[in-house]
């Protein structure tokens, strides 16, 4: 268990609204990541956090901000959700070993 | 190219079959090696990491060739609980995002 906790894990909203996905981790770990996962796509980046305040932008990132404003915490927002932004999305942290965990994820639809 | 290729699959194999996944990368640089499993509707969980002088888990076996930029995935005597997404990951350096395959679908019959 690496101590990460996903919120919400399921959620529907409407098109245009705005969503906030928080992850959440107890270990202190330093990086952070939001993937999300499609059908044929295969997991993608989005964002990623190398400490507090410092985020850089992954392979799809269009439409996504994050921010990190504590070590514990890496929050992914939608800014105006679109159908196209109907996934599954994981956090996850880079631990020791030069290996990455994931939290359980983030099921998200748009209608 | 893709920086990281997989057969799809899906392989399907009786229980006791051997079965290999083999995994392409792009990036001559990259630094770490994994494969990673995926069961339906979970998050991906380490399976084990890969080196060049190759390891072995029990009825798992990776191994890495960097001249052919080429990973493996070997599982003998295949478990029913071995169906899964099985996903090839690469690390272009230490401490950035790692970069997944596809994944490949396997699933064990009885």
């Amino acid at each position: 268990d690496a101590g990460i906790t996903q919120s919400p894990r399921h959620k529907v909203t409407e098109t245009g609204t705005p969503v906030t996905l928080r992850c959440h981790q107890t270990e202190n770990h330093r990086y952070m990541y939001w993937y999300r996962q499609d059908p044929g796509h295969g997991l993608r980046l989005i964002h990623y956090s190398y400490g507090v305040k410092d985020t850089d932008k992954g392979e799809v990132s269009d439409g996504y901000s994050v921010s990190r404003s504590k070590t514990e915490d890496f929050l992914l927002t939608l800014e105006s959700a679109t159908s196209s932004q109907t996934s599954v999305y994981f956090c996850a942290i880079y631990s020791t070993g030069d290996t990455i965990y994931f939290g359980e994820g983030s099921w998200l639809t748009v209608v | 190219r893709k920086e990281v290729e997989q057969d799809p699959g899906p392989f399907n194999v009786p229980e006791g079959a051997t079965v290999a996944f083999n995994c392409t990368y792009s990036n001559s640089a990259s630094q770490s090696f994994f494969w990673y499993r995926q069961d339906c509707r979970k998050e991906p969980k380490l399976l084990m990491s890969v080196y060049s002088s190759g390891n072995e888990d029990g009825r798992f076996t990776a191994q890495l060739n960097r001249a052919s930029q080429y990973i493996s995935l070997l599982i003998r005597d295949s478990k029913l609980s071995d169906s899964a997404t099985y996903l090839c990951v690469v690390t272009p350096q230490a401490g950035t995002a790692l970069i997944f395959g596809k994944g490949t679908t396997l699933s064990v019959s009885s």
